[in-house]
């Protein structure tokens, strides 16, 4: 059972692109997590999705990013005319229907986005 | 705010000596922590998790300790083995919320031969 799968594991983009990040969910996972690590920080929450929708974005900065899960497919953090301060680990996690426990998400091995 | 902050940065610990890992947080009404390692390339992995009506909780070779008194949580790893090198990350739950977790800046174990 593979677990969380995240891509590309590195991605260096210049300010001002796109930046799309991908993120496939545990077999039997509906629920998906992103999450910002800076260096020598923890992570924070960005935003919470179900399948089609998204259920908490507190954490999404207001402007250039969205997420989303659509009925098909892995879930896409996208984030446009990045900036240097973008630079971040960006971490994927997932959890089983009806769950809502920290500890039951499970997280994937992270995207490293460079801006140059 | 709330905050949950470690004290120190590394650790270097002597292979088969305990190491003991700690954590400050500030919110007093915080009801549930949770302790991740985090290997170099790698996300998350849960350890283990305490509610504050617990002062300890114990798993294989990992203890967890709680003070609420002084808002206080170790993690403590028994016969460190080079297999725990790795970032420790303390975690305290979000008011209001059963998935956000407040993290603290992460502690590096180093296992020394």
């Amino acid at each position: 059972n593979a677990g969380v799968m995240q891509n590309p594991r590195h991605l260096v983009r210049r300010r001002g692109q796109e930046a799309r990040l991908r993120c496939s969910p545990m077999k039997g996972h509906s629920h998906v997590y992103w999450y910002r690590q800076l260096p020598e920080e923890g992570l924070k929450f960005m935003v919470y999705l179900q399948k089609e929708n998204i259920i908490d974005e507190s954490g999404m900065p207001k402007e250039r990013f969205s997420a989303e899960f659509p009925k098909e497919g892995p879930s896409i953090l996208r984030i446009q005319q990045v900036v240097r301060g973008d630079s971040a680990a960006y971490f994927c996690a997932s959890s089983p229907p009806l769950a809502g426990a920290p500890y039951e998400q499970y997280f994937g091995p992270g995207t490293r986005l460079t801006v140059t | 705010g709330e905050s949950v902050g470690l004290h120190l940065p590394t650790l270097s610990v002597q292979e088969g000596d305990n190491s003991i890992i700690n954590c400050a947080y500030s919110n007093s009404a915080s009801d549930y922590f949770i302790w991740y390692k985090q290997e170099s390339g790698k996300g998350p992995q849960f350890i283990i998790d305490i509610r504050s009506n617990m002062d300890k909780r114990q798993g294989q070779r990992v203890t967890v300790l709680l003070n609420k008194t002084v808002k206080h949580l170790s993690l403590q790893i028994a016969a460190t083995q080079p297999g725990d090198s790795a970032v420790y990350f303390c975690a305290e739950r979000a008011r209001d919320s059963n998935y956000q977790l407040i993290w603290g800046a992460g502690t590096k174990l180093i296992i020394k031969p």
